[in-house]
């Protein structure tokens, strides 16, 4: 079964430079999700999208952005990049509405070191 | 606002024995409950969910987990650990359908040959 794809799996990065993470979701999948996982640390939402409208936002700093595009896949743009953005940044994509059965389903991750 | 605490950062288990991952949450709707796993530089992989109905949810790899409304407890429990169980462990509550996840801590399991 396919699966959420995301690119690049790893990067690297310098401090102030701007990095771009791609999320290409399940097919049919009509939501996205992006989460950030810190070393050692448990998954913190950052932003989700449904039918292409941002419907949720979470601990985003303002240097990041994301959009979801007219084919399902979501970009997240970040900015400014300190040392501390250095994480594992996973999307995840859920399907259309099913009576309250949806689940998230994580893709492998981009892991992003900043120097 | 809703949250999840894991108790027990670092679960230890023989092969064989049983396992038991704990996780309370506090929410102030019926929650959407999940345990997902995660192997070591891998992403999260959903082990099972509760969101209505049977409080008994029984998920992939021989796991289950009761929904204990009462003691606000969804804990994750397997009758028999196999080495190939021992990964990360993270418990999640969403309060709406398709709604964000709030993670625990997460509890790191081993198993023991």
């Amino acid at each position: 079964a396919a699966g959420v794809i995301q690119s690049p799996r790893h990067l690297i990065k310098e401090k102030r430079e701007t990095a771009t993470l791609k999320c290409y979701p399940i097919p049919r999948h009509d939501t996205v999700y992006w989460y950030q996982q810190g070393p050692g640390q448990d998954p913190q939402f950052l932003i989700s999208f449904y039918e292409k409208m941002q419907s949720d936002k979470g601990s985003i700093p303002d240097r990041f952005s994301a959009q979801q595009f007219s084919d399902y896949h979501s970009e997240l743009n970040m900015s400014s990049l300190e040392l501390g953005d250095s994480a594992l940044y996973f999307c995840a994509s859920s399907p259309p509405d099913s009576g309250g059965q949806e689940t998230q389903y994580f893709g492998p991750g981009t892991r992003l070191l900043v120097l | 606002a809703q949250s999840v605490t894991q108790l027990g950062s670092h679960v230890s288990v023989s092969e064989g024995a049983l396992v038991l991952l704990r996780c309370n949450y506090s929410s102030s709707v019926p929650p959407y409950l999940f345990w997902y796993v995660q192997y070591p530089n891998q992403g999260l992989q959903l082990l099972l969910k509760y969101t209505t109905g049977a409080t008994l949810v029984k998920g992939i790899n021989g796991f289950e987990a009761e929904f204990k409304k009462s003691e606000t407890s969804f804990h994750l429990t397997k009758p028999s650990a196999h080495m190939s169980d021992a990964a990360e462990y993270f418990c999640a509550v969403s309060e709406t359908q398709g709604g964000k996840l709030i993670f625990g801590q997460g509890t790191e399991l081993s198993v023991k040959p």
